[in-house]
């Protein structure tokens, strides 16, 4: 079955630059119905939608982080990636990667990597 | 901006016990984009129910949604040891805030 594996820096220092990879496996991203999602988690908090990208690389982000995030993808290496500029502390957080389906929720998820931006 | 409002924050319940969580949307939604995950500590959410009440592959069926418009339940009919968790709807790219169903 489909799984999906979060993978960057554990600590990212602050002004710098977050970059988090997902990869998919047990089936392709180009096999369509799907969009390819961010969410993250503040230490305690409830769920935060980051954004979405197509395997054609059309994307939506949340407006709230539009200005420093940047969404790509690579069908041929069956991952795609998120990058988060001038970081704070504020961007500590779990970030999760899912599948989503269309009219069908987010099916499958990562089990989330720890991001702490710290000096 | 649609925000979605969970009610109540914590439910204390016994097993064996009917659990009702209630999700406010602050105008009227489709149903076709509304979904419930369960999330346990550590642990990534896991998609229980989309489309408001269609039921994701592998949830039993003691877990139901219901619901149209701006009002939308989940319901778990009798609360089983692995249920106590915090339970999140979602529409679209907004999430509610939760409701944590822990064991009384």
């Amino acid at each position: 079955q489909v799984q999906l594996q979060e993978s960057g820096p554990g600590l990212v220092k602050p002004s710098q630059t977050l970059s988090l990879t997902c990869t998919v496996s047990g089936g392709s991203m180009n096999s369509g119905g799907y969009y390819w999602t961010w969410i993250r988690q503040h230490p305690g908090k409830g769920l935060e939608y980051i954004g979405y990208i197509y395997d054609t690389g059309g994307t939506y982000y949340n407006p709230s982080l539009k200005s420093r995030l940047t969404m790509s993808v690579d069908t041929s290496q069956n991952h795609f990636s998120l990058r988060l500029n001038s970081v704070t502390a504020a961007d500590t957080a779990v970030y999760f990667c899912a599948r989503g389906v269309f009219g069908g929720g987010m099916d499958v998820w990562g089990h989330g990597t720890t991001v702490t931006v710290s000096s | 901006e649609i925000v979605l409002t969970q009610s109540p924050g914590t439910l204390s319940l016994s097993p064996g016990e009917r659990a009702t969580l209630s999700c406010r949307a602050s105008q009227y939604i489709s149903s076709s984009y509304l979904g419930w995950y369960q999330q346990k500590p550590g642990q990534a959410p896991r998609l229980l129910i989309y489309a408001a009440s269609t039921r994701a592959t592998g949830i039993p069926d003691r877990f139901s949604g219901s619901g149209s418009g701006t009002e939308f339940t989940l319901t778990i009919r009798r609360l089983e040891p692995e249920d106590f968790a915090v339970y999140y709807c979602q529409q679209g790219i907004t999430f509610g805030p939760g409701t944590k169903v822990d064991i009384k």
